[in-house]
C-alpha cells in the first residue's frame, strides 16, 4: 500500500543553519507530494506541493523537488529562522487517498 | 474568519459523558475529513465524507460517530467518551475532483477526558 516516511524529530539547530528533513514514499502510482507546517496551537497548513516527477515546489524559502527515481521529496531551506520552529509533515494523495507521515519537529535555536 | 472553524477549541470532559465536536467551513469544498493527533503518531483518520450523502470510514472508526448536515457542517461525536480518545482532533476540507488539492484544516479541538 501506499505510505510516507519520514525523519524523525526533534531536529534542532540554530538560527541561519541550513535544513534538510527527509520524506521518501512509497506509492503503486503517481501520487501529488505536499509539506505541511502546523505551528503552536494551529491547525496544520499547506508550505508547498509538487503534483507531478520533478516539480519544485518551494514557499517561504522552503523547497522540495518530487524525484520519482528516488521515490522522495525532501524538504530544504538554506537559512532558517526561529520563526520556523513548527512540526513538518510530508504527505501524498492519491485516488482521493492521503497519506501523512509521522511529523518532523523543528527547534530553531537563536 | 477562518475558513475551517472547529468548537469548541478545548474540552474537559468525564469518562462516560457523551461529546460532540462541530466542524463548518466556508470553503464551499465537497470533501470533509475528521483526525486525531497524538504525539509520535502524527494524524489519523477517523472519519471522512465525499457529501452530504456519503460518510466513510477511516483507519480508527471504533468509538466515534460523525454526522454531515450540510454541505458545510460535519460533525464528530464520541457516545461515551474514554480517556484514550484524549487527543487534539482535527477537522479538514478539500475541494472534489482532482488529487493535486491540498487539505485546509481547522485550528484543532484539544480533548481530555478524565
Amino acid at each position: 500500500g501506499n505510505s510516507v516516511t519520514q525523519m524523525e524529530g526533534p531536529v534542532t539547530l540554530s538560527e541561519e543553519a541550513f535544513l534538510t528533513i527527509n520524506c521518501t514514499y512509497t506509492a503503486t502510482g503517481y501520487p501529488s507530494l505536499f509539506w505541511y507546517v502546523q505551528y503552536p496551537g494551529e491547525g496544520l497548513q499547506l508550505l508547498l506541493k509538487a503534483t507531478k516527477a520533478d516539480d519544485k515546489g518551494s514557499n517561504k524559502g522552503f523547497e522540495a523537488t518530487y524525484r520519482k527515481e528516488t521515490t522522495s521529496f525532501h524538504l530544504e531551506k538554506g537559512s532558517v529562522q526561529v520563526s520556523d520552529s513548527a512540526v513538518y509533515f510530508c504527505a501524498l494523495t492519491m485516488d482521493d487517498k492521503i497519506i501523512f507521515g509521522k511529523g518532523t519537529r523543528l527547534h530553531i535555536l537563536p | 474568519d477562518a475558513d475551517v472553524t472547529q468548537t469548541p477549541r478545548n474540552r474537559i470532559t468525564k469518562t462516560g459523558k457523551r461529546i460532540m465536536l462541530e466542524c463548518s467551513q466556508t470553503k464551499g469544498h465537497d470533501r470533509m475529513y475528521w483526525y486525531r493527533q497524538d504525539p509520535g503518531l502524527g494524524l489519523r483518520l477517523i472519519y471522512y465524507s465525499f457529501d452530504v450523502k456519503d460518510i466513510n470510514k477511516g483507519e480508527i472508526s471504533d468509538g466515534y460517530s460523525v454526522s454531515r448536515q450540510a454541505q458545510a457542517k460535519f460533525s464528530l461525536s464520541l457516545e461515551s467518551a474514554i480517556p484514550n480518545q484524549t487527543a487534539l482532533y482535527f477537522c479538514a476540507t478539500r475541494p472534489g475532483g482532482e488529487s493535486n488539492q491540498p487539505q485546509h484544516f481547522g485550528d484543532g479541538t484539544r480533548l481530555s477526558i478524565l
